[in-house]
């Protein structure tokens, strides 16, 4: 079936460190790959997405590029500052489907 | 402001209870979804709704019921046949079904007394 696998958390880095998170997933074909992110207390929002292979989504600095050859779709920032701190879902979504499948989250924290 | 509302943010269930929680839109979105959250597991899909008047179950819907009675409304029941209610319920609304943009609300945490 359908999956989404990324790296455990908690990450703890220092302000304008950088950040990776590893994801990578279970699909036929080819899905759309999404990064959502959610702040404390609040739901979660979509930070970017990329549709086909080699597409490359980003926003607020944050990046991610479609590996279809790695089935992978890490999540990158240059420089991360402490209102980054937060849980990042790396999702998918099968044309065919009706509905999106969440990986489990990696917590980040970032500390001055 | 357009968004999705949740209500309450936190609610006890008492054992044997049936609790209902609240999820409204006013974005004009045609299809709803209801996720429940626990920690280390993401999210998973309890039922979703493309239109009015018509849902599906999704991967863990034993123990939740829901009904699509308006366009703008997708109330979620917690029944006493849930055994472990205790989680974040999350609803979320797209402009149609397979839409890949989700709207969520801020989430309600239900505990059990």
């Amino acid at each position: 079936g359908n999956s989404v696998t990324q790296m455990e958390g908690p990450v703890t880095l220092s302000e304008e460190a950088f950040l990776t998170i590893n994801c990578t997933y279970t699909a036929t074909g080819y899905p759309s790959l999404f990064w959502y992110v959610q702040y404390p207390g609040e739901g979660l929002q979509l930070l970017l997405k990329a549709t086909k292979a080699d597409d490359k989504g980003s926003n607020k600095g944050f990046e991610a590029t479609y590996r279809k050859e790695t089935t992978s779709f890490h999540l990158e920032k240059g420089s991360v500052q402490v209102s980054d701190s937060a849980v990042y879902f790396c999702a998918l979504m099968k044309t065919s489907y009706d509905k999106v499948i969440f990986g489990p989250g990696t917590s980040l924290s970032v500390i001055p | 402001d357009g968004g999705i509302t949740q209500s309450p943010k936190y609610l006890f269930r008492k054992e044997g209870q049936n609790v209902t929680l609240s999820c409204e839109q006013n974005l004009n979105h045609d299809a709803m979804y209801w996720y429940r959250q626990d920690p280390g597991q993401g999210l998973r899909l309890i039922y979703y709704s493309q239109i009015v008047n018509d849902f599906q179950k999704g991967d863990i819907a034993e123990g939740y019921s829901v009904s699509r009675e308006k366009k703008e409304s997708f109330p979620l029941t917690v029944t006493s046949a849930q055994k472990n209610p205790t989680a974040f319920y999350l609803c979320a609304s797209s402009a149609r079904p397979a839409n890949e943009k989700l709207f969520f609300g801020s989430g309600t945490q239900l505990s059990v007394l």
